[in-house]
């Protein structure tokens, strides 16, 4: 039972564009939502967290929109760069501890 | 500081055989995970150790256990590996103090395992 669904499986953006993906959870005890970065023989990397008493929080070109109500929380990539090119992935968790739960990701493409 | 390690990087079994993975935390931090990677399920977790016991422990068969060593140095163990087993294996540092999930965890480059 997937606790994060993930959405899309895969996405291509021209570079410039706004890439989009979504994730959606049922689990209202979770209280922390971290997107993660990874490319082609790495692991994950953090790349921003959220926690839901904020419906919204910007680094730089990414930003993360959470709708506590709807349980759903989406990342934005502004001006999409071919160097952005890889996967992401949403998790969630609760405070106390560090077991997360992850999206199956999207594979995002960015065409120059 | 250097990142997280994990050896081997690549490894080839057998179905029924055993397999041990290695994973050594960034200096200090004292939290390891173990997640298994799959291109259908994603990310998922195996299990948590910090101070060389267990605190946190997901929907995994026995087959799969894992311990800590005092120098905060991780392995985990497969038995009687099957088909399904293959995939990425995972291992993920962080400070562990707090018990946190704030606390970042930093992700090693993975261990490729797969059975035959």
């Amino acid at each position: 039972q997937q606790q994060v669904k993930q959405s899309p499986q895969s996405l291509i953006v021209q570079k410039g564009g706004i890439s989009i993906i979504n994730c959606a959870y049922e689990n209202t005890a979770f209280d922390y939502f971290p997107w993660y970065q990874q490319f082609p023989g790495k692991g994950p990397a953090l790349l921003i967290a959220i926690r839901p008493d904020v419906s919204e929080k910007k680094e730089g070109r990414f930003t993360i929109s959470f709708n506590k109500s709807a349980k759903q929380f989406s990342l934005h990539i502004m001006d999409s760069q071919p160097g952005d090119s890889a996967t992401y992935f949403c998790a969630a968790s609760v405070n106390t501890g560090n077991q997360f739960y992850f999206g199956t990701g999207t594979s995002l493409t960015v065409i120059p | 500081k250097a990142g997280v390690t994990q050896t081997p990087r690549y490894l080839i079994k057998t179905r029924g055989q055993q397999v041990t993975l290695s994973c050594s935390p960034i200096s200090g931090h004292r939290s390891v995970s173990w997640y298994q990677q799959t291109p259908g399920q994603g990310l998922q977790f195996l299990f948590e150790y910090f101070s060389e016991t267990q605190r946190n422990k997901g929907n995994f068969p026995g087959r799969f256990s894992g311990r800590q060593f005092s120098n905060s140095r991780s392995e985990m163990n497969v038995s009687t590996l099957e088909l399904g087993d293959s995939a990425l294996y995972l291992c993920a540092s962080s400070p562990g103090v707090a018990y946190s999930s704030t606390d970042t965890q930093y992700f090693g480059p993975g261990t490729r395992l797969t059975v035959l």
